[in-house]
Order: C-alpha cells, then structure tokens, then sequence
C-alpha cells in the first residue's frame, strides 16, 4: 500500500538557518503531494502542495519538488524564522480501489530558537 | 466559511462510559477520515469513508465505530472508552479527487480515566 517516510525530528535551527526536512512516498497510482504544518494548539492545514512530477509548491518561502524519480518530496526554506517552529507532515493523495485517498508521514518537529 | 468543526474540543471521561466525537463539514466533501496524534507515534488514521454510507478501517480501528449516514457528518463512537484511547482527535475532509487539500478540525482531546 501506499506510505510515507519523513525524517525523524525534533528538527533544532538558529533562525535564519537553512531547513531540509526529508520526505520519501511509495505509491501505487499517480499522487499529489503535500506538506501540512500543524503549530501549537491547533489543527493541520495546507502548506503547500505538487500535483505531478516535477511540480515545484511554494508558501510562506516553504518550497518542495515533487520528484518521481527519487520518489522525494523534500521540504525546504532557506531562512527560518522563530514562527516557523511547528510540527510539519508530508502526506500523499492516491485514489483507487483499495486506497486510502489520504496518507501522512509521522510527522517532523521543528524548533527554532532566536 | 469553510470549515470542519469538532465537538467537544476536551472531553474527560470514565473508562466504559459511551462516548461520541461529533465531526461536520460544510464544504461538500464526499472523503471524510478520522485520526488520533500521540506524542512519537505522528498521525494515526482510525476509520476513513469515501462516501455516505462507505465506511473502512484504518490502521488503529480497534475500539471505535463510525457511521456516515449524512454527507456533512461524520461521528466517531467510543462504545467503551478505556485509558489507552486517551488521546488527541482530528476529523478531516476533502473532495475525492487526488489534487485536493484535506481540511481538519480543530481537535478534540481525550482522556479517559
């Protein structure tokens, strides 16, 4: 079935640091992919997200390419603020007869300290 | 506004005392899941329904029901809470269609005792 890999967190940055967090999918069918941000006390909500190969989404100077080669949709910023400090979820869409429509990653904390 | 609202958002409660989680969307989404946050363990998906009255298990579907009966609503049932389903409770919607961003509630925080 269809699954995704982030890496393990906490993620720990100096602001104005460079951010990688790491994200790898299988997936049977064609998937979007997406990334969710969930801060303190609150609900998930959409980051940003790709639809086919090679699709680059961008927010809030949050990027991430969506490569079917590497199977990779790695999130990137290049400068990190002390507001960025949230937990971030990379997740796929993949409908079809025995899917799920939606699966996310364990999750990756980020902490970023002034 | 678009939205998905939970009901209650803390619920304190005893172990064996029937509890329902109420979800609502008023988006028109036919995909509605329910999922549970532990601390290390991320997003765990409960039960998932493609459509009224199109229900499935998810990873962790022991211990709980659901139902769809109307398109907007989707209820979580604890028919007997115990303490390891102490937890924190998101319901999300989206259109079934693969491009489409899922909306979540605000949560609901559990703890059974």
């Amino acid at each position: 079935g269809d699954s995704v890999t982030q890496m393990e967190g906490p993620v720990t940055l100096s602001e104005e640091a460079f951010l990688t967090i790491n994200c790898t999918y299988t997936a049977t069918g064609y998937p979007s992919l997406f990334w969710y941000v969930q801060y303190p006390g609150e609900g998930l909500q959409l980051l940003l997200k790709a639809t086919k190969a090679d699709d680059k989404g961008s927010n809030k100077g949050f990027e991430a390419t969506y490569r079917k080669e590497t199977t990779s949709f790695h999130l990137e910023k290049g400068s990190v603020q002390v507001s960025d400090s949230a937990v971030y979820f990379c997740a796929l869409s993949d409908l079809g007869k025995g899917r799920r429509a939606l699966t996310f990653g364990s999750g990756t904390r980020l902490q970023v300290q002034p | 506004e678009a939205q998905v609202t939970q009901n209650p958002r803390y619920l304190i409660t005893v172990t064996g005392k029937k509890l329902t989680v109420t979800c609502s969307q008023n988006m028109n989404h036919e995909y509605m899941s329910w999922y549970r946050q532990d601390p290390g363990l991320g997003l765990r998906q409960i039960y998932y329904s493609m459509n009224v009255e199109v229900t499935d298990k998810g990873d962790v579907p022991e211990g709980y029901k659901v139902s769809r009966k109307e398109k907007r609503n989707f209820p979580l049932i604890l028919e007997s809470p115990s303490p390891n389903q102490t937890s924190l409770y998101f319901c999300a919607s989206k259109y079934y269609r693969e491009d489409t961003e899922a909306f979540f509630g605000q949560g609901t925080r559990l703890t059974v005792v």
